[in-house]
């Protein structure tokens, strides 16, 4: 196991579609969070798994957001109806303690035109 | 006013020289307090973990956290070309109650060693 996996590493898409991104955490981790970086700021938090179950949202994540981890295994973001304020990263990170660090994946850069 | 502040820099030293970064933060809960270094276009890596007040060291970075003052700061010694990176801070509370351990991070420091 080499790390959190993210696919794709890049997403360009026209404004007003949908568009979906999936996170491969490492494989004991339990934990599952989803951040969004904006161009010159930290990320910021959306939403926490733990297993299958989402146990927090941030006021971030509209209703045009949804994410799901079936199973507990892998997750997926989707973003409806897109809208150019969502051109971000999209990163995704796993942890297997509630305490210590997490382990980030590199990111879905999404590019809204 | 944001949780966590950090002065975005940019900030560039010589090869060599020891870096400085800092953060404040107001969120007297924060117990757990982390710097990541993010590459362009890369996810963040953890480089240090600490937990409450004190002083930690890992090879040439120094993590220090004084909650008195909700103040963390990372120094980095013999500073190499391969530093160049975006620095953040974040931290976190104690993940008791509704939190989950989100972490709430700094705007990033953005640093360029040059040889």
């Amino acid at each position: 196991d080499t790390g959190v996996s993210q696919d794709p590493r890049h997403k360009i898409t026209k404004r007003g579609q949908n568009v979906t991104f999936r996170c491969d955490p490492i494989s004991e981790h339990n934990r599952l969070y989803w951040y969004r970086q904006t161009l010159g700021q930290g990320p910021e938090f959306l939403t926490y798994f733990q297993n299958e179950a989402q146990l927090e949202k941030s006021r971030l994540l509209s209703d045009r957001f949804s994410a799901e981890r079936p199973k507990g295994s892998f997750s997926t973001l989707e973003i409806q109806r897109t809208e150019q304020g969502d051109s971000a990263m999209y990163l995704c990170a796993s942890s297997a303690a509630r305490i210590g660090g997490y382990t980030f994946g590199s990111g879905t850069r999404l590019t809204v035109v | 006013q944001k949780e966590v502040e950090q002065d975005p820099g940019p900030l560039s030293v010589p090869e060599g020289a020891i870096v400085s970064l800092n953060c404040t933060y107001s969120n007297s809960a924060f117990q757990y307090f982390m710097w990541y270094r993010q590459y362009s276009r890369k996810g963040p890596e953890l480089l240090m973990y600490t937990y409450s007040s004190g002083n930690k060291e890992d090879g040439r970075f120094t993590a220090q956290v004084d909650k008195s003052s909700k103040y963390i700061s990372l120094f980095i010694r013999d500073s190499q070309p391969s530093d160049s990176a975006t620095y953040l801070c974040a931290m976190r509370d104690n993940a008791g109650g509704t939190s989950y351990g989100k972490l709430t991070f700094g705007q990033g420091t953005i640093l360029t060693v040059h040889p």
